[in-house]
């Protein structure tokens, strides 16, 4: 089965850049989406289609994906950006959806 | 607006089964299929399977099969999910999504989850 590998944890000062990795065997042929998850809440999409944000998203918060590496890049971080993040994607081989690990971006 | 609520929290003994309902509004629900992931505590999500709230046709999670069962009601715009013989690793919050660009899309809407504690 296809397997979405993200870091455990990012950390990140204030007004600076987090990036957040999803690892995967040609990840980059497929299409990746990002969610924001605050605690005891429903996820949220931030990024779907690897670069396209839903209205309502920041700017600040973008996407790629090339090779074997998906990345969601959130820009000028704020404390409100503090969440786990999941990447996900369409397992076309065995029509099943994956999800990554998950990341929790902490704030410092 | 479009929203998706979802029924109660539920606690079930082991064995027993479980159905937690996902219930649509603002929009047409026989046109996306609606999609049903957990997340165990402190754990992260797992995809179940989906429906197709048009036709009822499903595609489970090889780790599910044989125990669970997705459901639609399309006088009510409401999708269940059920889950038989329960253990506590099934102890989970329990969600219904749906993607609104296509079956293979993102999931753009969640409900708010339903918590389902297995303990004897």
């Amino acid at each position: 089965s296809y397997v979405l590998i993200q870091p455990p944890s990012v950390s990140v000062a204030p007004g600076e850049t987090a990036r957040i990795t999803c690892g995967g065997n040609n990840i980059g042929s497929k299409s990746v989406h990002w969610y924001q998850q605050k605690p005891g809440q429903a996820p949220v999409l931030v990024i779907y289609y690897d670069t396209a944000r839903p209205s309502g998203i920041p700017e600040r918060f973008s996407g790629s994906n090339s090779g074997d590496t998906a990345t969601l890049t959130i820009s000028r971080v704020e404390a409100g950006d503090e969440a786990d993040y999941y990447c996900q994607l369409w397992d076309s081989s065995r029509d099943h959806w994956v999800f990554g690990g998950g990341t929790k971006l902490t704030v410092l | 607006q479009v929203q998706l609520v979802q029924s109660g929290a539920e606690v079930k003994k082991p064995g027993a089964s479980v159905r937690v309902s996902c219930k649509a509004s603002g929009y047409t629900f026989t046109s996306y299929y609606m999609h049903w992931v957990r997340q165990a505590p402190g754990q992260g999500l797992e995809w179940m399977g989906l429906i197709n709230p048009s036709g009822g046709s499903t595609s489970y999670a090889e780790k599910f099969q044989g125990r669970v069962t997705m459901t639609r009601d399309t006088s009510t715009s409401t999708v269940y999910m059920e889950l038989s013989s329960l253990r506590s690793e099934d102890t989970a919050v329990y969600y219904c999504a749906t993607p609104f660009s296509g079956r293979e899309g993102a999931f753009d809407i969640w409900g708010q989850g339903t918590m389902v504690t297995v303990s004897s």
